[in-house]
């Protein structure tokens, strides 16, 4: 399994983008790279996946490293509703949901 | 309509005691999973179930058993409940993996477990 490094915390100012990196050296080439949330007392949220190219969806951007050792998550325009951990999660193809969650990014945003 | 419902929210009961949690998903998907988020909040993936067969059966003590009485629902049994399982209990589904090309789980809201 790919092996995942990110921030264990950051902050935000409320309507700033913010920019959540994640190292995963260790990704094969077929590995799809997952972003999921938890916000506070609640169970997990996808927020994002990509493979090699650049992803945009209506939560998030994702931006992946021409090598995909490391990827960014992309909040645009953070509210007070983004303050969760944010956990980055290669996952292999066939490997039956076998996410793994690592200990993730918590994030603050402040009003 | 939620998505995937979890029963109880909450669960407080004696060491020894055995119960169960029921999940229940709507969104007509073929995989289920129960995972484990400790007081640590590390999240563990514990079970899945595609098509009523167990397909992921991580380091869970037998005391734990998931029972599947149709594609709905996965129900997570758990027999002579012991102190060390305390924690938070995410059921959670997705699409079957051989007909998508991602895997995006949908979680439920938790069950919170506390044995005394």
């Amino acid at each position: 399994d790919a092996k995942t490094t990110q921030p264990n915390s950051m902050e935000s100012n409320e309507e700033e983008p913010v920019h959540l990196p994640c190292n995963h050296s260790t990704i094969s080439g077929t590995d799809y790279i997952h972003w999921y949330r938890q916000l506070p007392s609640q169970g997990p949220e996808y927020v994002i996946h990509g493979l090699t190219s650049n992803v945009n969806n209506r939560m998030a951007s994702l931006a992946i490293a021409e090598d995909r050792k490391s990827s960014t998550l992309i909040l645009h325009r953070a509210t007070l509703r983004d303050a969760a951990v944010y956990y980055c999660i290669p996952e292999e193809r066939g490997s039956q949901g076998n996410l793994i969650f690592g200990k993730g990014t918590k994030l603050s945003v402040k009003p | 309509d939620t998505a995937v419902s979890q029963t109880p929210k909450y669960l407080v009961t004696q060491m020894g005691n055995d119960k169960s949690i029921k999940c229940e998903q709507n969104l007509g998907h073929d995989t289920m999973y129960w995972y484990k988020q400790d007081s640590k909040k590390f999240l563990k993936i514990m079970f899945s179930y595609n098509n009523k067969e167990l397909i992921i059966n991580e380091t869970v003590p037998n005391r734990f058993s998931p029972k599947s009485p149709d594609k709905a629902h996965l129900n997570l049994h758990i027999n002579s409940l012991e102190l060390g399982d305390s924690a938070v209990y995410f059921c959670a589904s997705s699409q079957d993996l051989g007909r998508v090309t991602y895997n995006e789980q949908f979680f439920g809201p938790g069950t919170r477990l506390t044995v005394l």
